[in-house]
């Protein structure tokens, strides 16, 4: 079965509300990173946490990783309908390989 | 943006026909991978590489085949493709070496074999 399991599979919101979207993962990891990708297109990196570290903050964006949990959250405050698109958190489970497992993705709509 | 590309952007084929997609990136990087990606779905890896004349298959089997003679250059080929192939093919890439974890897309070869 997938490394990665997301929750919820869509959201839907209104413009300026914040969306939560919630990874969980099997086995340890080096990092873990979200991805965002519109409709038909390519995957664009958001952000990355190392399995060392517990939060991290980028512009609008939080992610909080609790490896006891084997479980991540994406946190969007202040949404834009720009900012709708799916998103993928994906395990980086270390050894060099620079491989990465991809979750199901979360379906955020952001309505104006 | 990255610079990473990939050619064709839309390919519709018959069953039987030999098609290769085309990835390339100019950011020097070492490591390239192919995911397949049905719609709605979570990115499978196919295949992957850590440099020159290194290919790997990736955790989903594929029919497909991977070259890489040069560093900035990652095509794939399936020699008779069926209706089971219709998928979207995303090429990407990354650094090498320690906190180089990074993967950059390509914008996505969708693909129906009628």
């Amino acid at each position: 079965s997938q490394q990665g399991e997301e929750d919820p599979q869509a959201l839907s919101i209104q413009e300026g509300e914040n969306a939560t979207m919630n990874c969980s993962y099997k086995t340890s990891i080096n990092n873990l990173q979200w991805y965002r990708q519109n409709s038909g297109r390519g995957l664009v990196h958001l952000i990355l946490i190392r399995s060392n570290e517990r939060e991290k903050h980028s512009g609008r964006l939080r992610v909080t990783l609790d490896t006891s949990k084997k479980s991540s959250s994406l946190l969007i405050t202040a949404s834009r309908a720009a900012d709708t698109a799916s998103y993928f958190c994906a395990t980086d489970v270390g050894g060099n390989t620079g491989k990465l497992i991809f979750g199901q993705g979360t379906t955020l709509q952001v309505k104006p | 943006e990255a610079d990473i590309y990939q050619t064709p952007r839309y390919l519709v084929i018959g069953t039987g026909k030999k098609i290769t997609l085309e990835c390339s990136q100019t950011m020097g990087h070492d490591k390239m991978y192919w995911y397949q990606q049905d719609p709605g779905m979570e990115l499978h890896l196919i295949h992957y590489s850590y440099g020159v004349n290194s290919t790997e298959k990736g955790d989903l089997s594929s029919e497909s085949t991977v070259s890489r003679i040069r560093t900035e250059h990652f095509p794939l080929t399936l020699e008779s493709a069926r209706p089971s192939h219709t998928s979207q093919y995303l090429c990407a890439s990354s650094e090498s070496g320690p906190r180089k974890d990074t993967q950059y897309f390509g914008p996505g070869t969708r693909l129906t074999v009628l």
